[in-house]
């Protein structure tokens, strides 16, 4: 099955400064990848997606690139601030092969973002 | 739609009593998630269902886990006996599937925290 690695587990920035997240994947087929944002005590949310068929996608300050050939992905988020300090979470999914027998989100172990102000 | 509803939003039990966990996914979504949330172990899936049919049980730790999806609107997860090392929050989400790629986003409800005492 899929195994999503994400690194660091620990992220501490300045206001201002940009973070980067990156996570690897081991499963080829996997063609979607979702970042998710969980703030303290609440649900994970969904704040960008990318698809295979893209490198790169972005939302304001947040980006997500997609490296297929090396089955990695990154989460850059530009400009931040203390409200962007979340755990935020990678994961992997196969959207084509199997229908419904293997439609679950692979998920790394997420990374504490801290902004200081 | 007010989005994947779980209940209860805290659950505070003793060693040996059974728990009912409760969550009414997204109208019309055919997929539903149940993820448990440690500092340990990070987000893991323990079921899943498609069109109320259990796919994949692997996450399950052990037989004092069960999950049901009866209909469309309602899935439980249920511990019996319940133990201190299954105190964590736990996760209902909720997806569109295959069928409408790029809405098939998973939604996760606000999770039940369970402590067993």
């Amino acid at each position: 099955g899929e195994n999503v690695e994400q690194h660091p587990s620990t992220l501490s920035v300045q206001e201002g400064d940009s973070a980067v997240i990156k996570c690897t994947y081991s499963d080829s087929a996997s063609n979607y990848f979702p970042w998710y944002k969980q703030e303290l005590g609440k649900r994970p949310q969904l704040i960008i997606d990318i698809r295979s068929n893209v490198g790169e996608k972005k939302d304001q300050r947040i980006a997500v690139t997609l490296n297929k050939t090396a089955k990695h992905f990154s989460l850059h988020i530009t400009e931040t601030q203390p409200e962007d300090s979340a755990v935020y979470f990678c994961a992997a999914r196969n959207e084509v092969a199997s229908g419904g027998s293997n439609y679950k989100l692979t998920f790394g172990k997420g990374t504490l973002l801290t902004v200081n102000p | 739609d007010a989005g994947v509803i779980q209940s209860p939003r805290h659950e505070v039990t003793e060693m040996g009593q059974e728990v009912t966990l409760r969550c009414k996914p997204i109208s019309g979504h055919d997929y539903l998630f149940w993820y448990r949330q440690t500092m340990m172990r990070g987000l893991e899936l323990l079921i899943y269902f498609n069109n109320n049919v259990p796919i994949d049980d692997s996450g399950m730790p052990e037989d004092r886990f069960s999950a049901k999806m009866p209909n469309a609107s309602f899935s439980t997860l249920k511990i019996q006996p319940s133990e201190p090392r299954d105190s964590a929050v736990y996760f209902c989400a909720s997806s569109l599937g295959l069928k409408a790629l790029a809405k098939n986003i998973q939604y996760f409800g606000a999770g039940t925290r369970l402590s067993v005492l």
